[in-house]
């Protein structure tokens, strides 16, 4: 069966740091992968998404950037956290357009 | 404007009681996908149910149907016999078509539920 794992589960940083988070899926390939924020109390909003490796799309302009250097790995990155960062971070999964999506348990990022 | 509308912040039921959280969509595909999730305190995202726009039968999954009224671009969650255990956040989702490739979701401001006993 399918896993997503999504690390670290907390992390509090402070301003101007940089940022790596890490989501890894098993058991498939080539799925697409998605970062999302939900903010305190917020539905989530949809930050980049990856069909394939290397490709990588951006939903809405801001201080992060995303990566995928193989299949199953997808990374969200920042090189100076910004106070506005902080929020629940989720990385999810799907095996197509229009199809369920799969979230990992998300990572909790507070900016001091 | 809202793509996905939840109109009900908050909602008390009654332990055993049916439940339905209501959800309202816009968009001018004619191939979308429509989701349901729950979110319990501790956070993670559960996938509930899916229906899609070409689907002629409403989706159920266990406990859950989805009341898909095309039409009236509605799509209510219903859960049946409700429990303790269903206390949570619940959010609707959509995926579209119109990007041509792996669009992601776009959710409600979700529903607070609370069953009580």
């Amino acid at each position: 069966s399918q896993t997503i794992h999504q690390w670290p589960a907390t992390l509090v940083q402070p301003v101007g740091s940089p940022l790596s988070l890490e989501c890894t899926v098993e058991g498939t390939s080539n799925p697409n992968l998605y970062w999302y924020r939900q903010a305190a109390g917020r539905g989530l909003q949809l930050l980049f998404y990856s069909v394939g490796i290397g490709q990588i799309s951006s939903e809405v302009p801001q201080n992060l950037s995303a990566s995928r250097p193989q299949d199953r790995q997808f990374i969200l990155s920042s090189k100076k956290l910004l106070l506005s960062d902080s929020g629940f971070y989720l990385c999810a999964w799907s095996s197509g357009s229009n199809q369920p999506q799969h979230f990992g348990d998300g990572t909790r990022l507070s900016i001091l | 404007a809202q793509k996905i509308t939840q109109t009900q912040p908050g909602m008390f039921v009654q332990e055993k009681e049916a439940v339905t959280l209501d959800c309202t969509y816009d968009t001018s595909d004619q191939s979308y996908g429509l989701f349901w999730y729950k979110q319990p305190s501790s956070g993670e995202m559960i996938f509930l149910i899916y229906q899609g726009s070409y689907d002629e039968q409403n989706a159920t999954e266990g406990r859950y149907s989805l009341n898909f009224q095309k039409a009236r671009k509605s799509a209510n969650l219903v859960i049946s016999a409700s429990q303790l255990g269903d206390s949570a956040m619940y959010f609707c989702a959509m995926s579209e078509n119109s990007g041509g490739g792996a669009d992601g979701l776009t959710f409600g401001k979700g529903t607070h539920l609370i069953i009580q006993p």
